[in-house]
């Protein structure tokens, strides 16, 4: 059964840093790997999809990176605003589940 | 137009009613899922329709009954729900042609059973 994992559970720093949130993954059969942010009590905004035979996707200030075989994923925030405070969900398709597997969430706030 | 739209946002119901959440989206993606989430946890599937049929069912009480009448809309029908079903109820649509790709999800239906 594919299991993801996000670390860490919890962050905060102040404005203007560089941050990398880490996802990990137990089945390395994805298809893909897709970072979400989620504000509280709202839907999920999709950030970036990497396909399974991709290493990274760039959108703006966020870098991701994939490497299937060891089953790790980042997602690097440049330049971090208090606008990027929100729950960040990594989830893969594949790896034996049905639909998206998601990790649990790291909750990163930006301090002003 | 990348938007799913859920309707209703909130939603509060007794045990013995019976209510409906509806999803659309205008994006001609084939298929579209429906995600039950409980307060800081992640999202777990529930249902996937393909091409209108169900595809998957994730063991899913009967009290919760999907319904995709098209391509573009997605109901979920609710009957005799306990409170523990209060949720965010979140749908989303992918392309759903060959490999699966970038899932889109809209703003959640906020269920209160009491």
């Amino acid at each position: 059964k594919q299991e993801v994992t996000q670390i860490p559970a919890a962050l905060s720093v102040p404005e203007g840093e560089n941050l990398v949130l880490n996802c990990s993954f137990t089945d390395s059969a994805i298809y893909n790997l897709q970072w979400f942010r989620q504000d509280p009590g709202k839907g999920l905004t999709s950030l970036l999809l990497i396909q399974s035979s991709q290493r990274e996707q760039t959108s703006g200030r966020l870098n991701a990176s994939l490497d299937k075989s060891s089953g790790r994923s980042t997602l690097y925030i440049a330049a971090s605003q208090p606008g990027d405070s929100a729950t960040y969900l990594c989830a893969v398709v594949g790896g034996g589940a049905d639909g998206l597997t998601f990790g649990k969430g790291t909750h990163l706030i930006i301090q002003p | 137009d990348t938007e799913v739209t859920q309707t209703p946002k909130h939603l509060v119901m007794g045990m013995t009613n019976k209510k409906s959440l509806k999803c659309e989206q205008h994006m001609g993606h084939r298929a579209m899922y429906w995600y039950k989430q409980k307060a800081k946890k992640p999202p777990e599937l529930m249902f996937v329709y393909s091409y209108e049929k169900l595809s998957i069912n994730e063991s899913v009480p009967s009290r919760f009954s999907p319904e995709c009448p098209n391509s573009s809309l997605l109901n979920l029908h609710l009957h005799a729900l306990q409170p523990e079903d209060s949720a965010l109820y979140l749908c989303a649509s992918s392309q759903g042609t060959g490999v699966p790709g970038e899932l889109f999800f809209g703003e959640g239906s906020r269920l209160t059973v009491l």
